[in-house]
């Protein structure tokens, strides 16, 4: 069963960086897009963007353009997304979440991680 | 950026209630509309999918319509398990964007 299993909880300072790993197992990692979402708390959902695993093309909103970067490690099935320069409006539980098959248009997102809570406070 | 804009944010109905919560894209996205399910502090998950098609082990009480601007997620015998907040998300371009979402609570 596809399964997507993501780091635990971190807490950050203003200005540091933090990267959240999600480790992808059921499926061949290389085949479906992984995207990226995350949720302040209390408010709605937003996407931050997208990793092809199998080229590691990504694709980001405008919004966290410069900040945010995502990578995969193929080896071990495994997508990072790495937000710079936190600031306390980076709390959120991020998500990540399981696209369309590569070279396939955007769809939806079937399988989703159980999310990652981000404290950014001094 | 396309804005998604549900309603209503919030309703309240019994169970074996009809529920429609509606979503209205900010330009057309042809049928390039998901709806999500999410439960507090448990991730999103799908529903319904291309605007119509019902995810694989949803129950079929789910169902979506529409098309363009408009849209339509439908639960036609609201069950306890289905109260919850659900949201709306446009994939015909990017940034892809989700609805402020629509909590559905007990009366």
């Amino acid at each position: 069963q596809v399964q997507l299993v993501q780091s635990g909880a971190e807490v950050k300072k203003p200005g540091a960086s933090v990267k959240v790993s999600c480790k992808a197992s059921g499926y061949t990692f290389t085949d479906y897009y992984m995207h990226w979402v995350r949720q302040a708390p209390g408010q709605g959902l937003e996407w931050m963007g997208w990793i092809n695993p199998n080229s590691g093309g990504t694709n980001y909103a405008q919004k966290f353009q410069g900040r945010v970067t995502v990578t995969r490690d193929t080896s071990i099935s495994t997508a990072y997304m790495e937000l710079s320069r936190l600031r306390s409006d980076d709390t959120a539980v991020y998500y990540c979440a399981r696209g369309d098959p590569v070279g396939t248009t955007i769809s939806c997102f079937d399988y989703w991680g159980q999310g990652t809570l981000v404290t950014v406070s001094s | 950026d396309i804005q998604m804009t549900q309603s209503p944010s919030s309703l309240s109905a019994s169970v074996g209630d009809r529920v429609t919560i509606t979503c209205r894209a900010s330009q057309s996205i042809s049928t390039f509309l998901n709806w999500y399910q999410q439960i507090p502090r448990k991730a999103p998950k799908l529903l319904i999918y291309a605007a119509s098609s019902l995810q694989s082990g949803v129950p079929s009480r789910f169902s979506g319509s529409g098309s363009g601007t408009d849209f339509t997620l439908t639960i036609s015998s609201l069950q306890p398990e289905d109260f919850a907040t659900y949201y709306c998300q446009q994939t015909y371009s990017t940034p892809l964007t989700f609805g402020g979402g629509t909590k559905v609570e007990i009366k």
